[in-house]
């Protein structure tokens, strides 16, 4: 089965620091998903990365998935407060092409991110 | 336009107890998942359903039963509660008619305590 690492497990930055979250697969991976969750809240989709060497962006967060395909990092410049929270990959160890119209995910354990003001 | 939303959002149940989790989503979307989530665990799947009027296990469905009403709606049924349920679970849901159309919306979850 597909295993998801996430380092680090918790991080606290300062506000206004850049900060990066590893996602690392024991399998290559097809389609990895950032999500984050608030405290008490439900996943909130981040972005969805497909290919070997793709970078996404939205607003002050980067994703990139390794050329291998075998980790993604995520990367936050600029940290404010709003940015605080879990943040969660996901993988279907099946890949995006697999028969079906449903995604198994598997899910790393998260990385919890604090922002002081 | 309420996305995913389950009930209740609390509970607190007796072991030996049976409850079900309700989760319903007015994105007309084809496949429903349940995840659990626990300390240290990240998020498993419970069960999931493809469409509507199938079903299929998840990496751990032991101790629960799930029912996909019609397409809006699936339920979590836990017919014998035991302390190891206590977790916050999640509904999922995504349109799934494309590769690139996984995205999976979250609902707000229920927190469960089996005491």
């Amino acid at each position: 089965s597909q295993e998801l690492e996430q380092s680090p497990q918790s991080l606290i930055v300062q506000e206004g620091k850049n900060l990066t979250i590893n996602c690392t697969s024991s399998k290559t991976l097809y389609g990895l998903y950032w999500y984050k969750q608030k405290y008490g809240e439900g996943l909130i989709f981040l972005m969805m990365l497909q290919k070997g060497g793709e970078e996404k962006s939205h607003e002050k967060i980067t994703a990139k998935l390794d050329e291998k395909k075998q980790q993604s990092s995520l990367h936050i410049t600029a940290s404010q407060p709003s940015h605080a929270g879990i943040y969660l990959c996901g993988a279907d160890p099946r890949g995006v092409s697999a028969s079906g119209s449903a995604r198994q995910l598997t899910f790393g354990s998260g990385t919890q991110l604090t922002v002081l003001p | 336009n309420a996305g995913v939303t389950q009930t209740p959002k609390f509970q607190v149940l007796k072991t030996g107890q049976s409850m079900t989790l309700q989760c319903a989503q007015d994105m007309n979307h084809n496949s429903m998942y349940w995840y659990r989530q626990d300390p240290g665990m990240g998020l498993r799947l419970i069960y999931y359903s493809a469409s509507e009027g199938t079903t299929d296990k998840g990496e751990v469905p032991n101790g629960y039963n799930v029912s996909r009403l019609n397409k809006r709606e699936f339920s979590l049924r836990l017919e014998s509660a035991a302390p190891s349920q206590t977790s916050v679970y999640f509904c999922a849901s995504s349109e799934g008619l494309g590769p690139l159309t996984y995205e999976q919306y979250f609902g707000p979850g229920t927190r469960l305590t089996v005491t």
